[in-house]
Formats: structure tokens, C-alpha cells, sequence
């Protein structure tokens, strides 16, 4: 069955930078897209980041363009968030989520169970 | 950006209820809609995509319809585990966005 399993979440400290991972089994991870989707405390869900099935094409949220980064490793069936210049704002948990297509994007069928990032001074 | 509002925003209702969620993307999207169900605590659970297709595994007491701008999910005999707050997607472009959530919860 499709897993998804994120990694590297934590506390740290406004303007400092963190590399979050997330694991996928149980599907061909090279052929799909993948999201990272956040979640703000009591709030409502907003998109991050898309790549590609190949890694060609990324899309990011306004919020966070030139300080994020979504990278993936297809021989290891890995997808990575690069999170840099923090702010109070991107407190959020953050999930993974696999697209049904491999270039357009149609749905997110498959979600991880989130990891935390906390940033506070 | 495409600007998704849900309404109502929150919903009490009871068991064996139907009820409908209804989605107002702010420009066409043809039917570049997903459904979502999330729990407290969880993560949120694909239901809906493509406006009217029935993920694998969901109940079929839920549908969704609709196209252009102006979509439904309905939940024809509400259950207990159905308490829960629930969201639409556009897919349709670029940045990818959410409605703001309706939390349906017992009357």
C-alpha cells in the first residue's frame, strides 16, 4: 500500500533553515508528482511547493518562492522540502502529498501524516 | 490565483442527515475540483477528484458535482466518523488552492 513518511521537522529559530524528507513506498514514486501541502495551527490547508514526476518542472506558493526549495530523488524514492530564511508564519505541519499525474497536476490521493516545524525565537 | 470559497463554513447536523457543501471557485476551472475529508489530528483523505469521481475506497453515500464554478459535495446519509472538516481544490492552475473548510460536526 501507498506510505508516505515525513522527516525533519522541529523547533528553530526565525531566519534559520531546515530540510524536511519524505519516504514513499508501495508505488512507482518516478512516475507522479508530489506536493508539500502546510497546515498553520487551527487553520485551514494551503499548498506549498509541486515537482514534476522527473524533477523538470517546479511551482511554488507566493509565500514562500525564493526561500524554499522542493528538490526529489527518484532512486530513492525521496521527496525534500528546503526550507530557508524562516519566519514566524511557516509554523505549520507540513505533509507530503502524491498527485495522481505525473506532469499535471489532478489530485492528491495519497497524504503522509505531516511533520511539525515550529519557529519561534 | 483562483480563489475557492466554501460555504457554509460550518455545519451542525445528525445522523442519517444528507447534507451538501457547495464550492465557488472565483474564475472557470472546468472540473479541476478535489474533495477532501481531514479528521482532527489527522491527515486530510482524498474523497472526490475530478469534481465527480469517487476515490477508491470512499463510501458511496458521498458524491460531488458540478463544473465551472460552481460545485458540490454531498453526503447523502450522514455517519459518525463523517463529523469532520472538509475542503475543495483547484487543480486547475497554478499556485494550487484550498477552500477554507466547512466543519460539519453533530447537532
Amino acid at each position: 500500500q501507498v506510505q508516505l513518511v515525513e522527516s525533519g521537522g522541529g523547533m528553530v529559530q526565525p531566519g534559520m533553515s531546515l530540510r524536511l524528507s519524505c519516504e514513499a513506498s508501495g508505488f512507482s514514486f518516478s512516475s507522479n508528482g508530489m506536493h508539500w501541502v502546510r497546515q498553520a495551527p487551527g487553520k485551514g490547508l494551503e499548498w506549498v511547493a509541486l515537482i514534476s514526476y522527473n524533477g523538470d518542472n517546479k511551482y511554488y506558493a507566493d509565500s514562500v518562492k525564493g526561500r524554499f526549495t522542493i528538490s526529489r530523488d527518484n532512486s530513492k524514492n525521496t521527496l525534500f522540502l528546503q526550507m530557508n530564511s524562516l519566519r514566524g508564519e511557516d509554523t505549520a505541519v507540513y505533509y507530503c502529498a502524491k498527485d495522481k499525474g505525473a506532469n499535471a497536476i489532478i489530485t492528491n490521493d495519497y497524504w503522509g501524516q505531516g511533520t511539525l516545524v515550529t519557529v519561534s525565537s | 490565483d483562483i480563489q475557492m470559497t466554501q460555504s457554509p463554513s460550518s455545519l451542525s447536523a445528525s445522523v442519517g442527515d444528507k447534507v451538501t457543501i457547495t464550492c465557488r471557485p472565483s474564475q472557470t476551472i472546468n472540473n479541476y475540483l478535489s474533495w477532501y475529508q481531514q479528521r482532527p489530528g489527522t491527515a486530510p483523505k482524498l474523497l472526490i477528484y475530478s469534481a465527480s469521481n469517487l476515490q477508491s475506497g470512499v463510501p458511496l453515500r458521498f458524491s460531488g458535482s458540478g463544473s465551472g464554478t460552481v460545485f458540490t459535495l454531498t453526503i447523502s446519509s450522514l455517519q459518525p466518523e463523517d463529523f469532520a472538516t472538509y475542503y475543495c481544490q483547484q487543480s486547475y492552475s497554478t499556485p494550487v488552492t484550498f477552500g477554507q473548510g466547512t466543519t460539519l460536526d453533530i447537532k
